[in-house]
């Protein structure tokens, strides 16, 4: 069953903690974003990679770091510098720049507590 | 870099009424014009796209217009259907990146 899959649905975290958000997929993408959302604020572009051992920062990325190892994982890390990590984080992947049809994982929602 | 704006964020109509979503983009070299839905709880889901070569798409009740001079693109859902109920994003290329709008709350009213 082909596709991009996010784990955990639900994550806790405490202040000052690291945490370790993954994704996955089997589409033979290239590129591979993360987004955050907020209420009211739409989906903002936090890192992409366009190709293995390669990735850019978007909008938001302070407080953020990523990896590209591997074409199908891209995981993302919270970080204990991000100020506001409770939100909504979507990763997506496409096969080229952009251009064509992105597929979401089904997204993972951290708190922090 | 690319910058979307969409309108309106929250928009109710009756069961059975158009709707209508707009969007503008700021890079004249966006060439790919996607819709996303989300459902409550769910992952966005591609519903229908334009490319830049094209004025016009239609699919069922659904139908997308691109106007490149003016750097806008709309949603324009007919008969609307409880099940519309959703959000709805625009998105544009530009610097070979996926742009989104910051959604519109669509409430069909049976």
């Amino acid at each position: 069953d082909g596709g991009i899959t996010q784990s955990p649905k639900y994550l806790f975290r405490k202040e000052g903690q690291n945490v370790t958000l993954s994704c996955e997929q089997n589409l033979n993408h290239d590129a591979m974003y993360w987004y955050r959302q907020d209420p009211g604020q739409g989906l903002r572009l936090i890192y992409y990679s366009q190709i293995v051992n390669d990735f850019q920062k978007g909008d938001i990325a302070e407080g953020y770091s990523v990896s590209r190892e591997k074409k199908e994982s891209f995981p993302l890390t919270v970080t204990s510098a991000q100020k506001n990590p409770t939100a909504f984080y979507l990763c997506a992947s496409s096969t080229t720049r952009g251009n064509t049809e992105a597929f979401f994982g089904q997204g993972t929602r951290l708190t922090v507590v | 870099g690319e910058n979307v704006e969409q309108h309106p964020s929250t928009l109710s109509v009756q069961e059975g009424d158009s709707a209508v979503i707009k969007c503008t983009y700021s890079d004249s070299a966006s060439n790919y014009f996607p819709w996303y839905k989300q459902e409550l709880g769910k992952r966005p889901q591609l519903i229908i796209d334009i490319r830049s070569n094209v004025g016009e798409k239609k699919d069922q009740r659904i139908a997308v217009t691109l106007n490149k001079t003016a750097k806008h693109f709309s949603l324009h859902i007919t008969e609307t259907q409880p099940e519309d109920s959703a959000v709805y994003f625009c998105a544009a290329t530009g610097a070979n990146n996926l742009f989104f709008g910051t959604g519109t709350r669509l409430t069909v009213i049976p």
